[in-house]
Parts: structure tokens; sequence; C-alpha cells
């Protein structure tokens, strides 16, 4: 099984739209939990970290199952400008550098 | 925020040939820097774990006399494509950390894309 999985997508969705993305790891030792975006050509940037209590960030609500060992990204309300690939990243206990998903493309139509 | 470059964005050479790419942490000291490869429509994969003043750590299966990581200062990592090939042909992309390593945040250079031709 791969440390993370993640849907490639795409996933085209109309301006005003919900979308959820999930990610599911394998590693149980993971530790700390984030999203990050990148766009075509682009360098990933930090969406947001996930909690376990799960948190929100403007249109943006990030949760994390660990008894699933999964975490989610929903955003509401899409923009043009939320198209990008979206990269599920994990840390794990004593490894300081970060693992990322495959990514799911997300493109909002107008 | 944290400001990490990363020069040149594009390179392309013929094979055989080596290419070096810098890493500078512009506003922050880097004790730690990584280095991750991605191709198309895949995912970042880390290569390597750039040390100030020691050796690089290498993730199994890249080969280190491949590629040479050097972390002489704490604002500068480069990595050097040895004798290129075209399977070498791949977006490399380095990140630093800022602060505490529990943060998360890694900050990113732009990325360098390497065609060898």
């Amino acid at each position: 099984r791969k440390e993370v999985e993640q849907d490639p997508g795409p996933f085209n969705v109309p301006e005003g739209a919900t979308v959820a993305f999930n990610c599911t790891y394998s590693n149980s030792a993971s530790q700390s939990f984030f999203w990050y975006r990148q766009d075509c050509r682009k360098e990933p940037k930090l969406l947001m970290s996930v909690y376990s209590s799960g948190n929100e960030d403007g249109r943006f609500t990030a949760q994390l199952n660990r008894a699933s060992q999964y975490i989610s990204l929903l955003i509401r309300d899409s923009k043009l400008s939320d198209s990008a690939t979206y990269l599920c990243v994990f840390t794990d206990t004593g490894r300081r550098a970060l693992t990322f998903g495959s990514g799911t493309r997300l493109q909002v139509q107008p | 925020g944290a400001v990490v470059s990363q020069h040149p964005s594009w390179v392309i050479c013929k094979s055989g040939t080596s290419v070096k790419i810098e890493c500078r942490s512009l506003d922050f000291q880097a004790t730690t820097m990584f280095w991750y490869r991605q191709f198309p429509k895949k995912s970042l994969m880390l290569m390597a774990t750039s040390n100030e003043g020691s050796k690089a750590t290498y993730e199994q299966g890249v080969e280190k006399d491949k590629f040479l990581i050097n972390h002489a200062s704490l604002t500068l990592s480069t990595l050097t494509v040895t004798s290129a090939h075209p399977e070498d042909s791949s977006f490399y992309i380095c990140s630093a950390k800022s602060g505490s390593i529990n943060t998360g945040e890694l900050f990113f250079g732009e990325g360098s894309r390497l065609t060898v031709l």
C-alpha cells in the first residue's frame, strides 16, 4: 500500500460549488498533517495545517480522522482561482522532511 | 514570510554534462534544506536532506554520487546532477524550514526544470 493515496482527479466543478478531497495514509506514526496547494509548474505552498479537532480557514475546512487514517479538505463557494493541485502532506515522528501525496487536481469552471 | 531562492529556473544541457542548482535562504538561516524532484503529474519525492557542515542524508534509491549535495553555509545548498542523462530530466525543488522543526511549514524555492537532451 502506498504511503499516501489521493484521487488524482481532475475534479471539474462550477463556480460556487462545494468540493471535498480525501487523502489516506498508511503510516500510523504520522504525526503532523497539512494541505499544500501547487499551481501548474510552480512550487507548492502551504494552504493549511490539519488538526485533530478539525480547523477552518475561510472557505476551507480541514479534518483529520486518525482512526481511519485519512485527512480531508472541504472547499466551499469555489472560485476560479481555486483551480490548482492540492497535495496532502504529513510528517512522522522524528522525520523532519515532509511526505507528499501525488495531489488532486481541481478545475473550477465559470 | 521566509523566502527561498533557487537558481537556475530552467536549464537545458547535453547528455553527459553536469548541472549545478543553487538553493538560498534569503532572510533566514537554514541548518537543514531538503531536495525534492517531481515528474509530470507525480508527487514530490524527497531525494535528500542537506545538513549544513556535514554530509547529506540520501533517500533509498537515490545515488549520492549522481546527485552531489553541498551545504557549505547556513544560507546555501547546492545540488549537482553529474553526468546527466535524459532520464534525469525533471523538476527539482529545494526547500528549507525556518524556526521550529515542528511548525511544519516548508518554504520552497521556485524550482529548477532540467531538460537533458
